[in-house]
């Protein structure tokens, strides 16, 4: 099925440093999302992007919405031991439908 | 204020057999939607149940279907089932006209098909 191409699919960083992470699609979406899912539970929503180029900070969680409403990245400051997880870019179609990416995992080293 | 709910979380099956999942949405949603998440990758949308009726529905064969109820708790049916049917199925529920910003998921149900 149609899904989103996300990057990097995996990132080993140390405790403190900054992350990115960025989303791409061939289809125009007109809300982007992101979420966070760590083992054992579904995911749960981050940060909700409604206009092209919009930015939006949640925290030390910042995202854009890209001018093309093509693509997304999502940065993380200052990273912290419970930052660790699975983060996902979902893309809205249509009325129902969230289309997502296949997640970033992103791994902290003490 | 309790949150999505679904049962069972783990559930073994026999290619072939059937299985139904269950979801209780949280108090006050009235929209609940379906997702298949295979190992390593994102979830993929099932179908979506508003007042009762689909409203909305990914590229699944026929032998997934779904219920909502009353009470907007549902149920996702499988038929047949396929090795490939193996997943996480996640439910998300969602009050009247957010759901795409309110949309909280449960912990998923772990199927496998062996």
């Amino acid at each position: 099925g149609q899904q989103l191409n996300q990057s990097p699919q995996s990132m080993f960083i140390q405790e403190g440093e900054d992350v990115s992470m960025n989303c791409t699609s061939s289809s125009i979406f007109n809300t982007w999302l992101w979420y966070k899912q760590e083992p054992g539970e579904g995911p749960v929503l981050l940060i909700a992007l409604y206009k092209a180029g919009e930015l939006t900070s949640n925290g030390r969680l910042t995202a854009q919405f890209g001018i093309t409403r093509k693509d997304s990245f999502l940065n993380i400051s200052a990273s912290i031991p419970s930052d660790v997880g699975i983060y996902f870019c979902a893309g809205l179609q249509g009325a129902q439908k969230l289309v997502f990416g296949q997640g970033t995992r992103l791994t902290i080293n003490p | 204020e309790t949150g999505v709910t679904q049962s069972p979380t783990h559930l073994i099956k026999t290619r072939g057999q059937q299985v139904t999942l269950r979801c209780s949405s949280q108090s006050g949603h009235n929209t609940v939607s379906w997702y298949q998440q295979a190992l390593g990758q994102g979830p993929q949308f099932i179908f979506q149940y508003y007042r009762e009726e689909e409203n909305g529905r990914g590229n699944f064969p026929p032998r997934f279907s779904g219920l909502q109820f009353p009470n907007y708790s549902s149920e996702l049916n499988v038929n047949a089932l396929e090795l490939d049917d193996s997943a996480l199925y996640l439910c998300a529920s969602s009050p009247p006209d957010r759901w795409d910003t309110e949309a909280f998921f449960g912990q998923g149900t772990r199927l496998t098909v062996v």
